[in-house]
């Protein structure tokens, strides 16, 4: 089974401008989370998705959005783009409540946004 | 509040044992889960506790104590692979993937 994939792996933005980060989840999965991880630190919980709809947001400001497709895979879009905003961001999915393993999180190898 | 806590370094001679502690505050509790990371690597889970008590996996285990908030890591027979971070993170709810995250304990290996 493959895993969770993320695209791009490295990105540089400038202040201001938007980004969008891609995330395939893992096969059987129907859950898509995202966090922002930055340097020197653990992961923070940014939003989750499920069958296509935000299902749960951490302490993420509104320029923070995304989206869930059909078939599972998300996108991360960043508005506005500031300094503070470089970090690596990495994707999870998991089964679902209610079903086998809906406990465990794969991630995705993240996406590492530089913001100068 | 929510906060999570365990050390940011250690280090340890290969073949020996180093037990990672971590220590939680939070809101709600649904199980504490242990993940390895690489440098530039993507977590990869080692352990779920949700119960007290003592998981073992191989070379791994993990204990927990939801009276004391507490929870350790336990890496055996270490081995220079072994070198990484090691984050500890709580689910507070049953129904969401959210979970809270310390900041990871980077352990060193050396020969």
């Amino acid at each position: 089974e493959t895993g969770v994939t993320q695209s791009p792996t490295h990105l540089i933005k400038t202040r201001g401008q938007q980004v969008t980060l891609r995330c395939s989840s893992q096969s059987g999965h129907n859950t898509v989370s995202w966090y922002q991880q930055a340097l020197g630190q653990g992961p923070q919980f940014i939003f989750q998705y499920y069958r296509e709809e935000e299902n749960g947001r951490g302490n993420f400001p509104p320029r923070f959005s995304g989206l869930q497709f059909p078939n599972y895979s998300s996108e991360l879009n960043v508005n506005a783009l500031e300094l503070d905003d470089s970090a690596l961001y990495l994707c999870a999915s998991s089964p679902g409540q209610g079903r086998v393993g809906a406990n465990v999180l794969t991630f995705g190898a993240g996406s590492r946004l530089t913001v100068l | 509040g929510q906060n999570i806590d365990q050390p940011t370094e250690m280090t340890a001679t290969e073949g020996a044992i180093v037990q990672i502690n971590c220590t939680y505050q939070t809101s709600g509790f649904n199980g504490l889960f242990w993940y390895q990371q690489h440098a530039g690597e993507a977590p990869t889970f080692l352990s779920y506790n949700v119960l007290d008590g003592l998981e073992e996996k191989g070379r791994f285990s993990s204990f927990l104590s939801r009276s004391k908030g507490y929870s350790y890591l336990l890496l055996k027979e270490l081995q220079m692979k072994d070198s990484a971070s090691y984050l500890c993170a709580v689910r507070e709810s049953y129904n969401t993937d959210k979970l809270i995250f310390g900041t990871g304990t980077r352990l060193q290996v050396f020969p």
